[in-house]
């Protein structure tokens, strides 16, 4: 299957300060690619879906402000968390989707995730 | 009402048995269904998908969909101790957003 990775895989931080997660699509073109977050022993939940070359699409309840979502090209989409707290510390996973089967179906192929504490 | 429901488990099964996990959700207009293992601390893998009404079988895995009744199922047979892990339904909707249920544990023993 394709291959999506993140950088990093793990970031601290202390509170207050930005961090930002990359998100490529290493051997297929993703116009859309999606950012979760899942907290211990939850799902993950949608936050947003970033486009390329357009704004990204923020989930209810996500503040778009906070979670600023960049997708400059077909192969990378980049989250930053601004002026982290310890309450965002969390799991943050992006997804890109392909084209699968010729049946108009689209598989969502994620990356390893980056774990991020904020002390 | 959640988008949609998994019981969280924990499923026990002993191994070589086979394991039988379901999924409801809510939206008729969900287009397509997947079932993502996911270990702790890693990235959900996806073991298959589904987007017709009956069964998808891929090697050890069958997924069953049943539209009508909004269920989803996904049956391990010869279960290993390495399918261990939290398994996850996922739907697609519009604008190809997916949308997860809280998952499921599969604990096989040895």
């Amino acid at each position: 299957g394709a291959v999506v990775s993140q950088h990093p895989s793990w970031v601290i931080c202390k509170s207050g300060t930005s961090v930002k997660i990359e998100c490529r699509s290493l051997d297929f073109q993703a116009t859309t690619m999606f950012w979760y977050r899942q907290f211990p022993k939850q799902s993950l939940m949608l936050m947003a879906t970033s486009n390329e070359g357009s704004k990204a699409t923020y989930e209810q309840g996500v503040e778009k402000d906070k979670f600023l979502i960049n997708h400059a090209s077909l192969t990378l989409s980049t989250l930053t968390v601004t002026s982290a707290h310890p309450e965002d510390s969390s799991f943050y996973i992006c997804s890109a989707r392909d084209l699968v089967g010729g049946q108009g179906t689209y598989e969502q192929y994620f990356g390893p995730g980056t774990r991020l504490t904020v002390t | 009402q959640k988008e949609v429901e998994q019981n969280s488990g924990p499923l026990s099964v002993p191994e070589g048995a086979i394991a039988s996990l379901n999924c409801t959700y809510s939206d008729r207009g969900s287009q397509s269904f997947f079932w993502y293992r996911q270990y702790s601390g890693k990235s959900p893998e996806l073991i298959m998908f589904i987007y017709s009404n009956g069964d998808k079988e891929d090697g050890r895995f069958t997924a069953q969909l049943n539209k009508a009744s909004q269920y989803v199922s996904l049956l391990i047979r010869d279960s290993q101790p390495s399918d261990s892990a939290t398994y996850l339904c996922a739907v697609r909707r519009v604008f190809n957003k997916f949308y997860f249920g809280s998952g499921t544990k599969l604990n096989v023993k040895p």
